[in-house]
């Protein structure tokens, strides 16, 4: 089943607390996983990527935490601001030839409060 | 860069009627996808083109959707006839290589009546 699981549907945080967002997959030939970013009205982002072979990625506030045996990863939005409010989809991709379909997570409604 | 540009931003159309989405991939990229965006289902793939070549068009939901490309700087995804189900925001991406990263444009929002 080429499926991505993310929760929570939606989140409100305080202004500088933590975000958090978590997606699970199925396929085990998943080996590219990256998060975007969509404010209202505009497109996805893309705001940071992981491979498998890293258990963390950090981008400024943004880190990707990633468990293969558990086949799940995590966004962390440290020090979170309200311009951070928007979307934010969790993908899957299997790399190698012919690999090119992103299979989106349902999306994360990320609010952040002053 | 310009990035990936779409137009129209909004279409309201009626049941029955012919609806032409365009897309212009940033220049260079030899690669576009067209997805459509509802709540229920979140983000789909419909389609893909490399180098104007349809790869892969399993996710088109039915007959009545098509999508062309007839050169590297223009794709269009047709919807005949159109029906209220069809009502999503449909976005075209592209990237420079296959695997590459996927740029999003700002979408057409469709609302079938």
């Amino acid at each position: 089943q080429q499926q991505v699981k993310q929760s929570p549907q939606s989140l409100i945080v305080q202004k500088g607390g933590i975000s958090i967002i978590n997606c699970a997959y199925e396929n085990t030939a998943f080996d590219y996983f990256p998060w975007y970013q969509q404010f209202p009205g505009k497109g996805p982002a893309l705001l940071i990527a992981i491979r498998p072979d890293v258990s963390e990625k950090k981008e400024g506030r943004f880190t990707i935490s990633f468990n293969k045996s558990a086949k799940q990863f995590s966004l962390h939005i440290m020090d979170s601001q309200p311009g951070d409010s928007a979307t934010y989809f969790c993908a899957a991709r299997g790399f190698g030839a012919g690999s090119y379909q992103l299979t989106f997570g349902k999306g994360t409604k990320l609010s952040v409060i002053p | 860069d310009a990035g990936v540009i779409q137009s129209p931003r909004h279409e309201v159309t009626e049941m029955g009627q012919e609806v032409t989405l365009r897309c212009k991939p940033i220049s260079g990229h030899n690669s576009l996808f067209w997805y459509r965006q509802t709540m229920m289902r979140g983000l789909e793939l419909l389609i893909y083109f490399n180098n104007n070549v349809p790869i892969d068009d399993s996710g088109m939901p039915e007959d009545r959707f098509s999508a062309k490309m007839p050169n590297a700087s223009f794709s269009t995804l047709k919807i005949q006839p159109s029906e209220p189900r069809d009502s999503a925001v449909y976005f075209c991406a592209s990237s420079f290589y296959i695997q590459e990263t996927q740029y999003f444009g700002p979408g057409t929002r469709l609302l079938v009546l």
